[in-house]
C-alpha cells in the first residue's frame, strides 16, 4: 500500500505520559501535515513540514508537542506530559509539489489517543 | 478569521435519491476548496479538489461547485447507495497559506437500503 501510514492506529496512556506517533508520507510527497480531531469536530491545522523544515505552527501546539521530520521523509509528533484535553484523533497528511493538483491533501487513517 | 459551516449537520435519505450538500466560508479569498469523506474512525479520503480559479469539479456520481464571490460549494450526490454513507467534510485552503486547511464540522450521511 502505498498511502500514508501512520502507527499506532490507537495510544491509551495515563496523564503526565510521552506518547510519540510516526508518520509516514506518500513517498513522492513532501509535504507532510499534522492534524487533530475531537468527536464531532472538523480536524484543526497542528504543523507543517516542507521537507525536513517546518514551515508553519498553529497556536494550538503548546511547548507540550513537538513535532520533527529529520530527513525529510516520516515525520514524528511527539506529546510531553499528556492531559486529557490532549484525547483526539491525530491526522497526518502528505501532498506533493509542483503544478499538478496543487494543494491537494491526502490523510491517513489516523491515531487516535485516550488520555486516562 | 475564516469560518466554515456545513449543513446540514445530518442527513438521512433512501438510496436511489440525488441530494446536495451544502459548505459556507466567510472569507472568499482561498487557494482552494476540497471535499472530503470520513467513514467512523477512520481517516479522510479526498474527493473533490477545486482550485480557486475552477466552478466545478466531477468525479463518477459526484459534482462539487464553487462560487467564491458568495462564499459557497455545493457537494451534488447523484443516485445515491448504502456505500455513501460517512461523514462528509469540506475545508479551505487560505491564500498564501498552503498548509492550513480550514475544515467545517461536516454533515453526517445516512443513505437507507
Amino acid at each position: 500500500d502505498t498511502g500514508v501510514s501512520q502507527d499506532p492506529r490507537h495510544k491509551i496512556t495515563k496523564r503526565g505520559q510521552n506518547v510519540t506517533f510516526r508518520c509516514d508520507p506518500i513517498s513522492e510527497h513532501n509535504r507532510l501535515y499534522w492534524y487533530r480531531q475531537t468527536l464531532g469536530q472538523g480536524p484543526e491545522f497542528l504543523t507543517y513540514f516542507q521537507n525536513e523544515a517546518q514551515l508553519e505552527k498553529s497556536r494550538l501546539l503548546s511547548d507540550r508537542f513537538s513535532a520533527e521530520r529529520p530527513k525529510g521523509s516520516f515525520s514524528t509528533l511527539e506529546i510531553q506530559r499528556t492531559e486529557q484535553g490532549d484525547s483526539a484523533m491525530y491526522l497526518c497528511a502528505s501532498s506533493p509539489t509542483g503544478t499538478w493538483v496543487a494543494g491537494e491533501l491526502f490523510f491517513g487513517e489516523g491515531s487516535r489517543l485516550t488520555v486516562l | 478569521k475564516q469560518e466554515v459551516t456545513q449543513i446540514p449537520a445530518a442527513l438521512s435519505v433512501p438510496e436511489g435519491e440525488n441530494l446536495v450538500l451544502n459548505c459556507s466560508f466567510t472569507d472568499s479569498a482561498i487557494y482552494n476548496l476540497q471535499w472530503f469523506r470520513q467513514d467512523p474512525g477512520k481517516g479522510l479520503t479526498s474527493l473533490l479538489l477545486i482550485q480557486s480559479s475552477q466552478r466545478e469539479q466531477t468525479s463518477g456520481r459526484l459534482n462539487a461547485s464553487l462560487d467564491k464571490s458568495s462564499g459557497r460549494s455545493t457537494l451534488y450526490i447523484a443516485a445515491s447507495q448504502p456505500g455513501d454513507s460517512a461523514t462528509y467534510l469540506c475545508a479551505v485552503n487560505l491564500s498564501g497559506s498552503q498548509g492550513n486547511l480550514i475544515f467545517g464540522k461536516g454533515t453526517k450521511l445516512s443513505v437507507k437500503p
